[in-house]
């Protein structure tokens, strides 16, 4: 089967660095995204990482260790704006090519 | 470049009634998704098309639950009759090549918040 563990809340003040863990077990792993989603909208794509190691776009950063089924998105310099959901989620290439698995999702709170 | 488009943005009907959504996926996307996202969780797959072929509906409650893709384009995801459990955010997304050919990303719509009284 297919499981995603994601903590469900966590919490951190404006300028901090915060890294929100992901693990994962699929058969057929195909890789990782991470999305945004503020409350009320639609989920918003932030990195696909589908080979070992750090993704770096901007203020986000992205790891994957396929060895170990695990993820995790990095958040530096938070602001107030990116107090939101992110949602991890795995390619699974198994039976049903391309499906999407979602965690539960982290409710991130960013503190002035 | 226009995003998904999905409609009704919110709607409230008593159980055992009869709803539909609309989808308009990102212009040349040939594939297809709803998902249903209950409060507190991730997006679980309803079903996927591929132009308006059906690629994936294992997780789709079919005793319920119907959705279309004509011409390949716009889709229509119904609920007959609904439940009160099928409260929830059924979210629309597109994406812009065949599932096969290694590219994933999806582009999400708004969605349509139903809530089942």
């Amino acid at each position: 089967g297919q499981n995603i563990d994601q903590p469900t809340e966590m919490t951190a003040t404006e300028g901090a660095i915060v890294q929100i863990n992901c693990t994962y077990q699929t058969s057929g792993f195909n890789g990782l995204f991470w999305y945004q989603q503020h409350a009320g909208e639609a989920p918003t794509f932030l990195s696909y990482n589908v080979l070992d190691g750090l993704e770096e776009k901007g203020r986000f950063s992205s790891f994957l260790s396929r060895s170990k089924g695990y993820s995790y998105l990095l958040l530096k310099e938070l602001q107030m704006k990116d107090s939101a959901s992110y949602l991890c989620a795995a390619i699974d290439r198994g039976s049903t090519l391309g499906r999407l698995y979602f965690g539960r999702g982290t409710q991130l709170t960013v503190w002035p | 470049e226009a995003g998904v488009a999905q409609s009704p943005r919110y709607k409230i009907i008593e159980k055992r009634q009869s709803v539909a959504f609309w989808c308009n996926p990102i212009s040349g996307h040939a594939t297809l998704y709803w998902y249903q996202q209950i409060l507190g969780q991730g997006p679980k797959l309803l079903i996927q098309f591929q132009n308006n072929g059906v690629v994936d509906d294992s997780q789709l409650p079919k005793d319920r639950f119907s959705a279309e893709r004509l011409k390949g384009v716009d889709s229509t995801l119904k609920i007959q009759p609904a439940k009160l459990e099928d409260s929830a955010v059924y979210l629309c997304a597109s994406s812009p090549r065949r599932f096969d050919r290694g590219s994933y990303e999806q582009y999400f719509g708004p969605g349509t918040r139903l809530t089942v009284t």
